[in-house]
């Protein structure tokens, strides 16, 4: 089935470090994928999504790019702030799919000042 | 726009008491879905519906059930609570065209004592 593998956490880094968040997915297909943004106490919201090969999203300064041939979606952010503190969930829908969305296990980042 | 709206937030339950998490969309979404969150797993889907009388398990179906009379409404219902499903329940809906993004609610923390 399919699958979502995303770095291990929690990631701690300094405030305006480079932040880097791995996610590779197994898949028939072409999945479309998806970055969520899980702040404390509240529920996932879009942060950003690809539907194709070669797609970049991007937000709030966040990028990522659809690679099909290494089959990830690693989200980066050049300079990170403290409130971008949050729980990070990279997942993908198959296309056509209709029993929502495969989520990786997320990635707690801790930005420090 | 409300979006998608849980209740309870906060619940907690004694083993094998019974009780229904509400969850309603306003966006006439077809697609709806009960996902659980537990620390450091990721989210795992327990019932999806693709419309109106139509409701089918997910990953994680045992100890709950689902029902759908209506496009909007969607309850998450556990009939003997049990400790293993202390978590956090999240309620999410989608458009189902093309590859848009699905919608999440804020989330019922649920304790099972």
């Amino acid at each position: 089935g399919d699958s979502v593998t995303q770095m291990e956490g929690p990631v701690t880094l300094s405030e305006e470090a480079f932040l880097t968040i791995n996610c590779t997915y197994t898949a028939t297909g072409y999945p479309s994928l998806f970055w969520y943004v899980q702040y404390p106490g509240e529920g996932l919201q879009l942060l950003l999504k690809a539907t194709k090969a070669d797609d970049k999203g991007s937000n709030k300064g966040f990028e990522a790019t659809y690679r099909k041939e290494t089959t990830s979606f690693h989200l980066e952010k050049g300079s990170v702030q403290v409130s971008d503190s949050a729980v990070y969930f990279c997942a993908l829908i198959p296309r056509g799919g209709a029993d929502g969305l495969t989520f990786g296990k997320g990635t707690h980042l801790i930005i420090q000042p | 726009n409300a979006g998608v709206t849980q209740t309870p937030k906060f619940r907690i339950l004694k083993i094998g008491q019974s009780m229904t998490l509400q969850c309603t969309q306003d966006m006439n979404h077809n697609y709806m879905y009960w996902y659980r969150q537990d620390p450091g797993m990721g989210l795992k889907l327990i019932y999806y519906s693709v419309g109106a009388g139509i409701t089918d398990k997910g990953e994680v179906p045992n100890g709950y059930n689902v029902s759908r009379s209506t496009t909007e409404d969607f309850p998450l219902r556990l009939e003997l609570a049990a400790p293993s499903q202390t978590s956090v329940y999240f309620c999410a809906s989608w458009r189902g065209l093309g590859t848009g993004e699905l919608f999440f609610g804020e989330g019922s923390r649920l304790t099972v004592l």
